[in-house]
Formats: structure tokens, C-alpha cells, sequence
């Protein structure tokens, strides 16, 4: 079967100091791969999409990046937070084909 | 561009009445409209999907494509349905996947 792990659960960094956020799919190949933040009132916002290795399509202008070094692997990146990079954060994949979105676990990320 | 609106951010209801969760959409093409649901402390999960056309734990929603709506129902609701509902469209044959803001279903004893 087909499953999604996130880490790490929380996350407490320093304004200024980096991040990396990693997501990894097992039981499936090529899958599209998917970063969201949510924050209450605001819904889920789409940051990073990939359709393949090496291919990311970003949704909106911020700190943050993503990067996709293999196929079920996903991770969000920033080089120096800011106070306002603080959120949750979602990992998702869908299959090629279309269909079901599968959710991880989410990080709870605070910059202090 | 695509976008998804669900204009209520908390629906209060009391058990047993019906339930309605608007999600209204705009995309000029043939969408796949989806309904997810997180329940306390649980990963967000899909709920239903248009094109099943199935009703998942007692809800059901249509889509309507003249009003670009994809509204939530179920008749009875039950304290077990208090959670926060999303609405999401993806594009046909695009891999972007638009979801709402939320709304956060209470259901009072």
C-alpha cells in the first residue's frame, strides 16, 4: 500500500537560520508531488507542485523552495527564515492519472 | 486561473438537522471537483469525489455545472461530522489542485 511520511512533526528555528522540510512516498512511482500551507481563514495554499524529478512549478513569490532529488522524494527548503514562514505545512502526492490527494502529517514550523 | 470559494469559515448546526457546505468554483474548462475532511488531530483525508457520485457517510454533492457549485449535503447531521471541510478542484488534465479556505462544520448536541 501506498504511504506518506513528513518530518519532522514540529520544528522551532530561529529567523535568519535555514530550513528543510522533507517528504517521502513508498508504494508508488512517478507520483505528482504537492507542498501546501494552511493557516486558519486562508484554506490550504498551494507553494510547490512536481511532476517529475527536477520538475517544480511554484505557485507563489516567497522565501521558500523545493526540490525533488528523486522520484517519491520531496522537500521544502528555505535559506534564511523569516518570521512569517511560520505555519503548517502539508505534504501531498496524487498518482499521475489524477484522483485522490494523499496527505502526510503535516510540520508545525514556528520561527522565533 | 482557477479558484475555489467556500464562503462560510463555520456552519453551526445541531444534531440531527440537515447540513449544507457551499464550495462554488470558477474554471472555464471540465473540472474534477473533490470534498476533504480533517477531523481533530487526523491527517486530511478525502471525503468524495464528483465522479464517484457516491454518498461517503451520509454526504452527498452534486455538481452543478450552470452555478459552478459543488455544495456539501447530508440530511441528518451527527455530532461525529464536526470537522473542517475542504473543497478542491484540479483542472482535467492538469496536476494543479486548487482548494478552498475551509469550513468548520459544528455540530451541537
Amino acid at each position: 500500500s501506498q504511504t506518506i511520511h513528513q518530518w519532522p512533526a514540529t520544528l522551532v528555528q530561529p529567523v535568519g537560520s535555514p530550513l528543510s522540510l522533507e517528504c517521502t512516498v513508498e508504494g508508488t512511482s512517478n507520483p505528482n508531488l504537492y507542498w501546501y500551507r494552511q493557516a486558519a481563514g486562508r484554506g490550504l495554499q498551494l507553494l510547490f507542485y512536481s511532476v517529475g524529478i527536477g520538475q517544480i512549478s511554484s505557485e507563489v513569490p516567497q522565501n521558500l523552495s523545493a526540490s525533488r532529488p528523486q522520484d517519491r522524494q520531496f522537500i521544502l527548503s528555505s535559506k534564511k527564515l523569516l518570521l512569517s514562514d511560520s505555519g503548517f505545512y502539508l505534504c501531498a502526492w496524487i498518482p499521475a492519472g489524477g484522483g485522490e490527494a494523499f496527505f502526510g502529517q503535516g510540520t508545525r514550523l514556528t520561527v522565533v | 486561473a482557477q479558484r475555489v470559494t467556500q464562503p462560510e469559515k463555520l456552519l453551526s448546526v445541531f444534531k440531527g438537522a440537515p447540513v449544507e457546505l457551499k464550495c462554488n468554483y470558477s474554471y472555464s474548462g471540465s473540472p474534477e471537483l473533490f470534498w476533504y475532511v480533517q477531523y481533530s488531530r487526523q491527517r486530511l483525508q478525502l471525503l468524495l469525489r464528483h465522479i464517484s457520485r457516491e454518498s461517503i457517510k451520509g454526504f452527498t454533492a452534486d455538481l452543478n455545472k450552470g452555478e459552478t457549485s459543488f455544495h456539501l449535503k447530508k440530511p441528518f447531521a451527527q455530532e461525529e461530522d464536526s470537522a473542517m471541510y475542504y473543497c478542491a478542484l484540479r483542472p482535467g488534465g492538469y496536476q494543479k489542485v486548487t482548494f478552498g479556505t475551509g469550513t468548520k462544520l459544528q455540530v451541537i448536541p
